[in-house]
């Protein structure tokens, strides 16, 4: 398996661009969760799906920020218009779900905004 | 509102030195405890994790030790390598779900 496969690795755009990043999970796994990585607050869970269907978009900053996943193979998260402040690294982390969880998570895509 | 607290922010070590990594949490909701390691320009990966009805866990040189009344674990790296030099998470989910994540600890080895 080739793992989590995230694009694009690197992303640099200005100040009320729209940005699209993509990921495609692991086959077989029923949950996705997108993370927001700083160095001031770590890794932040942003949302996470379970069978292709949001279950908590608490930590989505705000109306900006959306997130998608239409089918069981892929997912998106936009950000529009982006924000300097949204400068960071997004990771995708797929999982097959159980108590013993283990995330598995893409290589990120690395967004700076100018 | 920070669900799992991690520290030190950043540890450097001589080779062969035992580098602990210290979290806790509030949640005793909380029943699965992984660490995660950071290489740069990597996404993080599964490293070791504990359930609360055990202490300690062994793996190779990783130990998680776990205080489940203090509401505390901890990472320690017996024999550090060059090699371990990274970024460290502690994480804590309920029924395999929400992980929340420290802030992370770099962690050097020094050769």
């Amino acid at each position: 398996d080739a793992g989590v496969i995230q694009s694009p690795r690197h992303e640099v755009t200005e100040m009320g661009q729209e940005v699209t990043l993509r990921c495609k999970p692991i086959s077989g796994h029923n949950s996705l969760f997108w993370y927001r990585q700083t160095m001031m607050r770590g890794l932040e869970l942003l949302i996470y799906f379970n069978n292709n269907v949001p279950i908590d978009d608490s930590g989505m900053p705000e109306d900006r920020f959306s997130a998608k996943m239409p089918n069981a193979s892929f997912s998106t998260l936009k950000i529009q218009p982006s924000e300097p402040r949204d400068s960071a690294v997004y990771f995708c982390a797929s999982s097959f779900g159980g108590i013993a969880n283990v995330l598995t998570f893409g290589a990120g895509s690395r967004l700076t905004v100018l | 509102q920070q669900q799992v607290k991690q520290s030190p922010q950043s540890l450097i070590v001589q080779k062969g030195g035992i580098p602990i990594i210290n979290c806790a949490y509030e949640n005793t909701a909380f029943d699965y405890f992984p660490w995660y390691q950071q290489f740069p320009g990597k996404g993080p990966a599964l490293l070791i994790a504990i359930r609360p009805d055990v202490s300690e866990k062994k793996e190779g040189r990783f130990t998680i030790s776990f205080n489940k009344s203090a509401k505390q674990f901890s990472l320690h790296i017996m024999d550090s390598q060059p090699g371990d030099s990274a970024t460290y998470f502690c994480a804590a989910s309920v029924a395999g779900n929400q992980f929340y994540f420290g802030t992370g600890t770099s962690l050097t080895v020094i050769p």
